[in-house]
């Protein structure tokens, strides 16, 4: 199975400013997602990055708040933008799907906004 | 969209005890996984198991297609299983809200 290395693990970051997280898999992979879980919530997916194509987000992310970028098969970015209190969350990635293992998770963004 | 409900949302037992959760969904699916993600954030993949059973260890999986529901059982539980337990299905991996396992020493 596809193993992911995601960075930054966390930061703590000014209200209006933006972070740009990374996610590296160590196989190329056709899909990739992007996930938020806010405290002692599931999680929600926020977009699906396809290489060579634009993110599909889903119902309440837009791409001006969360633009993604996927420059190739096995690398994806997630930027949130413009940040506010109310962004403080962890922030996961997501990549595999294909045999019978199914998809792995990055390790995880743990973002604050002050 | 498809629903994916999990039961129980809360579980407290003690070490030793035996363990059954459920996760149901509404239509038929062609991908599902348990994750369990433990005290520090981190998800970990158990099974993928859109259908039959699988076993790892204390720990294995049956999933129903035709009935719509899967089953992770936990047996001989102990401290470190403590976390919260996650099903997802489709391509596009919809979670449920969980069961948050507690076990005591």
């Amino acid at each position: 199975s596809a193993v992911i290395s995601q960075k930054p693990s966390r930061d703590i970051c000014q209200r209006g400013t933006s972070l740009t997280i990374q996610c590296q898999v160590d196989s190329q992979v056709t899909m990739m997602f992007w996930y938020r879980q806010q405290p002692g919530q599931s999680l929600t997916l926020i977009a699906t990055a396809n290489q060579g194509s634009e993110a599909t987000y889903e119902s309440g992310f837009v791409i001006d708040k969360f633009p993604i970028s996927r420059p190739n098969l096995t690398f994806s970015t997630l930027t949130v933008s413009n940040m506010s209190p109310e962004d403080s969350s962890i922030y996961l990635c997501s990549a595999g799907g294909t045999g019978n293992y199914g998809y792995t998770f990055g390790s995880g963004t743990r973002l604050t906004v002050v | 969209g498809i629903q994916v409900e999990q039961s129980p949302p809360d579980l407290i037992l003690q070490e030793g005890a035996n363990s059954t959760l459920r996760c149901n969904f509404s239509d038929s699916v062609n991908n599902l996984q348990w994750f369990h993600q433990n005290p520090w954030g981190q998800l970990i993949n158990l099974f993928y198991i859109p259908s039959g059973t699988k076993q790892n260890g204390r720990l294995s999986a049956t999933t129903v297609a035709t009935e719509r529901y899967s089953l992770l059982y936990i047996s001989s539980s102990q401290t470190t299983d403590s976390g919260v337990y996650f099903c997802a299905v489709e391509w596009d991996m919809r979670f449920g809200a969980g069961t948050r396992l507690t076990v005591k020493p």
